[in-house]
């Protein structure tokens, strides 16, 4: 069973530019979430993407947006990006929707904004 | 929205020794605690869970308690082990999707 791997692993941008973020999701687990963890704190809900389509969204701006493939994978896109982005990206997949259950973690994408 | 306190910010145990860590959520709604490891460098790794209809579960040194009453759940570490030492988050969710409302963690450093 393969575990979910995220790309890239460090990513350095100017202010103003856009980002990708990609995730692949653990075998047989149709959801994934996307968080924003700052340095030293617990990781922010950004969105969650069920069957290809947005199941639910944090407080972030339409500036963070994503998309979810047929195979499950995703990816995050950040369009102007500011200072406060820099981050570590976590991609979290799990086995269902419709009720709280098991998520596993990729080890995360970390965005540096300079 | 959830709100999930978590203390302390810092533990530092001897080898052996018991580590206990403390949880509290605001929402009476929320009936799934999971409690994650992050290593340095790494993704948070699930460890323990507990659904609201259970008021404790044990896997070997790892123990979580949840007191609905209160809304406060705990996490319990027995023997512990260098390689326990990491910062480890509570997060509590309800609803019809896996939004997980996370603590600001818990830096253990377990002393040899």
């Amino acid at each position: 069973e393969t575990g979910v791997t995220q790309s890239p692993t460090h990513l350095i941008k100017t202010r103003g530019q856009q980002v990708t973020l990609r995730c692949s999701s653990q075998s047989g687990h149709n959801t994934v979430s996307w968080y924003q963890q700052a340095l030293g704190q617990g990781p922010q809900f950004i969105f969650q993407y069920y069957r290809e389509e947005e199941n639910g969204r944090g407080n972030f701006p339409p500036r963070f947006s994503g998309l979810q493939f047929p195979n499950y994978s995703s990816e995050l896109n950040v369009n102007a990006l500011e200072l406060d982005d820099s981050a570590l990206y976590l991609c979290a997949s799990s086995p269902t929707s419709g009720r709280p259950n098991e998520q596993y973690f990729g080890p995360g994408t970390r965005l540096t904004v300079t | 929205g959830e709100n999930v306190e978590q203390h302390p910010s810092t533990l530092s145990v001897q080898e052996g020794d018991s580590a206990v860590i403390k949880c509290t959520y605001s929402d009476s709604a929320s009936n799934y605690f999971p409690w994650y490891k992050q290593e340095l460098g790494k993704g948070p790794q699930l460890i323990i869970d507990i659904r609201s209809n259970v008021g404790e579960k044990k896997d070997q040194r790892i123990a979580v308690t949840l007191n609905k009453t209160a809304k406060h759940f705990s996490l319990h570490i027995t023997e512990t082990q260098p390689e326990d030492s990491a910062v480890y988050f509570c997060a509590a969710s309800y609803g019809n999707f896996n939004k997980f409302y996370f603590g600001s963690g818990t830096k253990l450093n377990v002393k040899p």
